[in-house]
Protein backbone atom coordinates (compact mmCIF):
# COMPACT_ATOMS: atom_id res chain seq x y z
CA UNK A 1 0.00 0.00 0.00
CA UNK A 2 1.54 3.28 -1.12
CA UNK A 3 2.13 5.65 1.42
CA UNK A 4 0.74 9.93 1.57
CA UNK A 5 2.59 11.57 -0.38
CA UNK A 6 3.52 14.92 -0.72
CA UNK A 7 5.02 17.18 -4.07
CA UNK A 8 6.81 19.01 -4.41
CA UNK A 9 9.32 17.80 -1.65
CA UNK A 10 11.49 21.09 -2.05
CA UNK A 11 10.24 24.65 -3.44
CA UNK A 12 11.88 28.25 -3.06
CA UNK A 13 10.02 31.07 -4.17
CA UNK A 14 10.48 34.67 -3.58
CA UNK A 15 8.39 37.27 -1.65
CA UNK A 16 5.09 37.72 -3.43
CA UNK A 17 4.99 34.47 -5.73
CA UNK A 18 2.42 31.62 -5.41
CA UNK A 19 2.94 28.22 -4.78
CA UNK A 20 0.99 25.12 -4.55
CA UNK A 21 1.67 22.23 -2.34
CA UNK A 22 -0.21 18.86 -3.38
CA UNK A 23 -0.88 15.84 -1.29
CA UNK A 24 -1.83 12.43 -2.04
CA UNK A 25 -3.66 10.73 0.91
CA UNK A 26 -3.68 7.00 0.91
CA UNK A 27 -6.27 5.19 -1.35
CA UNK A 28 -9.66 5.07 0.71
CA UNK A 29 -8.46 7.65 3.50
CA UNK A 30 -11.66 10.02 4.28
CA UNK A 31 -9.44 12.46 6.39
CA UNK A 32 -7.14 14.67 5.36
CA UNK A 33 -4.68 16.99 7.70
CA UNK A 34 -2.36 19.99 6.84
CA UNK A 35 0.51 20.55 9.54
CA UNK A 36 3.48 22.67 9.16
CA UNK A 37 6.94 22.79 11.14
CA UNK A 38 8.11 26.74 10.82
CA UNK A 39 11.93 27.28 11.88
CA UNK A 40 12.54 26.41 15.21
CA UNK A 41 8.93 25.72 16.38
CA UNK A 42 6.46 22.62 17.12
CA UNK A 43 4.67 21.36 14.05
CA UNK A 44 1.30 22.93 14.02
CA UNK A 45 -2.02 22.00 12.92
CA UNK A 46 -3.45 23.74 10.08
CA UNK A 47 -6.66 22.58 8.79
CA UNK A 48 -8.77 18.91 8.51
CA UNK A 49 -10.93 17.72 5.83
CA UNK A 50 -13.33 14.78 5.80
CA UNK A 51 -13.44 13.90 2.55
CA UNK A 52 -14.59 16.92 0.37
CA UNK A 53 -15.30 19.29 3.94
CA UNK A 54 -13.49 21.63 5.58
CA UNK A 55 -14.07 19.96 9.22
CA UNK A 56 -11.84 21.85 10.74
CA UNK A 57 -9.62 25.33 9.22
CA UNK A 58 -8.58 27.00 12.75
CA UNK A 59 -5.29 26.48 12.68
CA UNK A 60 -4.77 28.69 9.02
CA UNK A 61 -2.91 31.57 9.78
CA UNK A 62 -4.63 34.03 7.09
CA UNK A 63 -6.78 34.04 4.15
CA UNK A 64 -3.27 34.50 1.85
CA UNK A 65 -3.75 30.22 2.82
CA UNK A 66 -6.19 28.58 0.71
CA UNK A 67 -6.67 24.78 0.90
CA UNK A 68 -8.82 22.18 -1.44
CA UNK A 69 -10.06 18.86 -1.55
CA UNK A 70 -12.19 18.71 -4.47
CA UNK A 71 -13.45 15.07 -4.82
CA UNK A 72 -12.10 13.87 -1.54
CA UNK A 73 -9.19 12.54 -3.23
CA UNK A 74 -5.39 14.41 -3.36
CA UNK A 75 -6.02 17.84 -1.82
CA UNK A 76 -3.53 21.07 -2.56
CA UNK A 77 -2.35 24.20 -0.45
CA UNK A 78 -2.17 27.55 -2.16
CA UNK A 79 -0.19 30.31 -0.59
CA UNK A 80 -0.81 33.72 -2.63
CA UNK A 81 1.43 35.79 -2.08
CA UNK A 82 4.05 33.73 0.11
CA UNK A 83 5.71 35.57 2.96
CA UNK A 84 9.38 34.85 4.54
CA UNK A 85 7.52 33.53 7.43
CA UNK A 86 5.70 30.99 5.30
CA UNK A 87 9.04 29.36 5.24
CA UNK A 88 8.79 26.04 6.84
CA UNK A 89 8.06 22.18 6.41
CA UNK A 90 4.61 21.76 5.40
CA UNK A 91 3.16 18.05 6.32
CA UNK A 92 -0.03 16.25 5.14
CA UNK A 93 -1.38 13.35 7.43
CA UNK A 94 -4.10 11.11 6.34
CA UNK A 95 -6.24 8.50 8.31
CA UNK A 96 -9.29 6.37 7.64
CA UNK A 97 -13.04 6.90 9.12
CA UNK A 98 -14.14 3.14 10.63
CA UNK A 99 -16.30 4.49 13.15
CA UNK A 100 -13.74 4.94 15.96
CA UNK A 101 -10.43 7.25 16.16
CA UNK A 102 -7.56 6.04 13.87
CA UNK A 103 -3.67 6.80 13.77
CA UNK A 104 -2.78 9.31 11.37
CA UNK A 105 -0.13 8.93 8.54
CA UNK A 106 1.97 11.68 7.80
CA UNK A 107 3.70 11.99 4.33
CA UNK A 108 7.63 13.43 4.04
CA UNK A 109 6.25 17.01 4.21
CA UNK A 110 7.21 20.17 1.58
CA UNK A 111 10.26 22.03 2.23
CA UNK A 112 9.30 25.38 1.67
CA UNK A 113 11.63 28.90 1.37
CA UNK A 114 10.51 31.54 0.57
CA UNK A 115 13.24 34.67 0.05
CA UNK B 1 -1.02 29.67 28.61
CA UNK B 2 -1.00 26.56 27.45
CA UNK B 3 2.45 24.57 25.76
CA UNK B 4 3.93 21.08 26.01
CA UNK B 5 7.66 20.60 26.44
CA UNK B 6 9.99 17.84 25.76
CA UNK B 7 13.84 17.55 26.91
CA UNK B 8 15.05 20.53 25.08
CA UNK B 9 18.52 19.46 24.69
CA UNK B 10 19.05 16.04 22.39
CA UNK B 11 19.40 13.01 24.43
CA UNK B 12 22.79 10.33 24.73
CA UNK B 13 22.88 7.23 25.73
CA UNK B 14 25.18 4.19 25.45
CA UNK B 15 23.47 1.37 23.34
CA UNK B 16 22.01 -1.25 25.30
CA UNK B 17 20.93 1.37 27.97
CA UNK B 18 17.12 2.56 28.30
CA UNK B 19 16.22 6.12 27.07
CA UNK B 20 13.61 8.12 28.75
CA UNK B 21 12.02 10.54 27.48
CA UNK B 22 9.72 13.34 28.72
CA UNK B 23 6.51 15.17 27.71
CA UNK B 24 5.23 17.66 29.90
CA UNK B 25 2.03 19.45 28.83
CA UNK B 26 0.21 22.78 31.28
CA UNK B 27 -3.15 23.58 30.38
CA UNK B 28 -4.63 21.14 28.04
CA UNK B 29 -6.82 18.12 28.68
CA UNK B 30 -5.96 15.71 26.54
CA UNK B 31 -8.44 12.45 25.53
CA UNK B 32 -5.00 10.80 24.20
CA UNK B 33 -1.50 11.06 24.50
CA UNK B 34 0.75 10.00 21.45
CA UNK B 35 4.42 9.07 20.79
CA UNK B 36 5.57 9.54 17.19
CA UNK B 37 9.34 9.09 15.77
CA UNK B 38 10.58 11.57 13.38
CA UNK B 39 13.76 11.05 10.86
CA UNK B 40 15.49 13.76 8.91
CA UNK B 41 13.52 14.62 5.86
CA UNK B 42 10.42 12.64 7.15
CA UNK B 43 7.31 12.92 8.44
CA UNK B 44 6.36 11.89 11.82
CA UNK B 45 5.56 8.03 12.01
CA UNK B 46 2.62 6.83 14.92
CA UNK B 47 4.65 4.55 17.77
CA UNK B 48 1.97 4.60 19.99
CA UNK B 49 -0.91 6.17 22.05
CA UNK B 50 -2.42 5.96 25.61
CA UNK B 51 -5.81 7.43 26.72
CA UNK B 52 -6.28 10.06 29.39
CA UNK B 53 -7.58 6.58 31.38
CA UNK B 54 -4.98 4.61 31.08
CA UNK B 55 -1.39 4.53 33.09
CA UNK B 56 1.23 2.67 31.03
CA UNK B 57 0.95 1.07 27.37
CA UNK B 58 3.62 -1.24 25.82
CA UNK B 59 5.10 -2.10 22.71
CA UNK B 60 8.00 -4.45 21.85
CA UNK B 61 10.99 -1.92 23.51
CA UNK B 62 8.81 0.51 23.93
CA UNK B 63 6.89 1.77 26.83
CA UNK B 64 4.46 4.70 27.71
CA UNK B 65 3.49 6.26 30.72
CA UNK B 66 0.60 8.92 31.11
CA UNK B 67 -0.01 10.73 34.65
CA UNK B 68 -3.12 13.11 33.93
CA UNK B 69 -2.36 14.09 37.79
CA UNK B 70 1.08 15.71 36.62
CA UNK B 71 0.28 16.43 33.48
CA UNK B 72 3.10 14.48 32.32
CA UNK B 73 4.30 11.08 29.92
CA UNK B 74 7.58 9.56 30.09
CA UNK B 75 8.36 7.51 26.66
CA UNK B 76 10.96 4.38 27.36
CA UNK B 77 12.69 2.63 24.85
CA UNK B 78 14.65 -0.31 26.34
CA UNK B 79 17.41 -2.07 25.30
CA UNK B 80 18.24 1.08 22.91
CA UNK B 81 20.42 0.31 19.63
CA UNK B 82 22.27 2.98 17.43
CA UNK B 83 18.78 2.45 14.73
CA UNK B 84 16.54 3.94 17.70
CA UNK B 85 18.42 7.58 16.98
CA UNK B 86 16.09 9.98 15.82
CA UNK B 87 13.39 12.75 17.09
CA UNK B 88 10.82 11.84 18.97
CA UNK B 89 7.81 13.82 19.28
CA UNK B 90 4.76 13.73 21.87
CA UNK B 91 0.99 14.95 20.58
CA UNK B 92 -1.88 15.75 22.36
CA UNK B 93 -5.22 14.43 20.80
CA UNK B 94 -7.58 17.29 22.90
CA UNK B 95 -10.62 16.51 24.33
CA UNK B 96 -13.33 18.02 22.06
CA UNK B 97 -10.66 18.74 19.31
CA UNK B 98 -11.45 16.29 16.96
CA UNK B 99 -8.90 14.41 15.54
CA UNK B 100 -6.26 17.25 15.12
CA UNK B 101 -2.89 16.51 17.18
CA UNK B 102 -1.01 19.25 19.10
CA UNK B 103 2.65 18.66 19.03
CA UNK B 104 5.64 18.94 21.11
CA UNK B 105 8.70 20.07 20.08
CA UNK B 106 10.60 17.27 20.19
CA UNK B 107 13.47 15.52 21.97
CA UNK B 108 16.56 14.35 20.00
CA UNK B 109 17.95 11.03 20.61
CA UNK B 110 21.43 9.87 19.94
CA UNK B 111 22.09 6.10 20.65
CA UNK B 112 25.91 5.24 20.72
CA UNK B 113 28.14 2.63 20.41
Amino acid sequence: EAGVTQFPSHSVIEKGQTVTLRCDPISGHDNLYWYRRVMGKEIKFLLHFVKESKQDESGMPNNRFLAERTGGTYSTLKVQPAELEDSGVYFCASSPSRGRRETQYFGPGTRLLVL
Amino acid sequence: SQKIEQNSEALNIQEGKTATLTCNYTNYSPAYLQWYRQDPGRGPVFLLLIRENEKEKRKERLKVTFDTTLKQSLFHITASQPADSATYLCALELTGGGNKLTFGTGTQLKVEL
